[in-house]
């Protein structure tokens, strides 16, 4: 099994409509990261939880929330999808510290109609 | 605030030919460098590091040399296969941030063909 588990893998949806996607993690991490991947933009960070009580946004937060139910389930919500909200969804983890990798989750893509 | 510049692709190479892709990087204080790998419809997996001036990373016949001195953290594999065809991402995390959070580059694909 994956050690970062991310469900829905696809999704198509409506412009307006409500979207969850969800992340879980069997690493024993402490921190969990939200991405979003367009074609020549590289990984922008959109959320990052430190633990279940720490939320922090990222450069593009706007449009987005997120929950923490765990220190293993870390979800990215889209309140009302718009069309630009298109794109590959990553979830990551982390313990802290120097040198300290991430560790990727499959993605999820999501398009919005 | 922190950057990370690599080259743009795609980078189109016969199997056997030898591979670099440039990084560079602006940072506030003394980052840790990582290059990452991309296969088609899967995540990001770390491929190396390093973590202070002059470290030279390395996994699966790739490297990269720490250059403080140039801010670079460029990918050399000496004779490349078709199976490394995907895309590089060359990403830092900074002190300054508390090693909290990553700085990725726009991505370089590679494509090797036999």
């Amino acid at each position: 099994d994956a050690d970062v588990t991310q469900t829905p893998r696809n999704r198509i949806t409506k412009t307006g409509k409500r979207i969850m996607l969800e992340c879980s993690q069997t690493k024993g991490h402490d921190r969990m990261y939200w991405y979003r991947q367009d074609p020549g933009l590289g990984l922008r960070l959109i959320y990052y939880s430190f633990d279940v009580k720490d939320i922090n946004k990222g450069e593009i937060s706007d449009g987005y929330s997120v929950s923490r139910q765990a220190q293993a389930k870390f979800s990215l919500s889209l309140e009302s999808a718009i069309p630009n909200q298109t794109a590959l969804y990553f979830c990551a983890t982390s313990d802290p510290g120097e040198g300290q990798p991430q560790h990727f989750g499959d993605g999820t893509r999501l398009s919005i109609l | 605030g922190d950057s990370v510049t690599q080259m743009e692709g795609p980078v189109t190479l016969s199997e056997e030919a030898f591979l670099t892709i440039n990084c560079t990087y602006t940072a506030t204080g003394y980052p840790s460098l990582f290059w990452y790998v991309q296969y088609p419809g899967e995540g990001l997996q770390l491929l190396l590091k390093a973590t202070k001036a002059d470290d030279k990373g390395s996994n699966k016949g790739f490297e990269a040399t720490y250059r403080k001195e140039t801010t670079s953290f460029h990918l050399e594999k000496g004779s490349v296969q078709v199976s490394d065809s995907a895309v590089y991402f060359c990403a830092l995390s900074d002190q300054g941030s508390g090693y909290s959070t990553l700085t990725f580059g726009k991505g370089t694909m590679l494509l090797v063909s036999p």
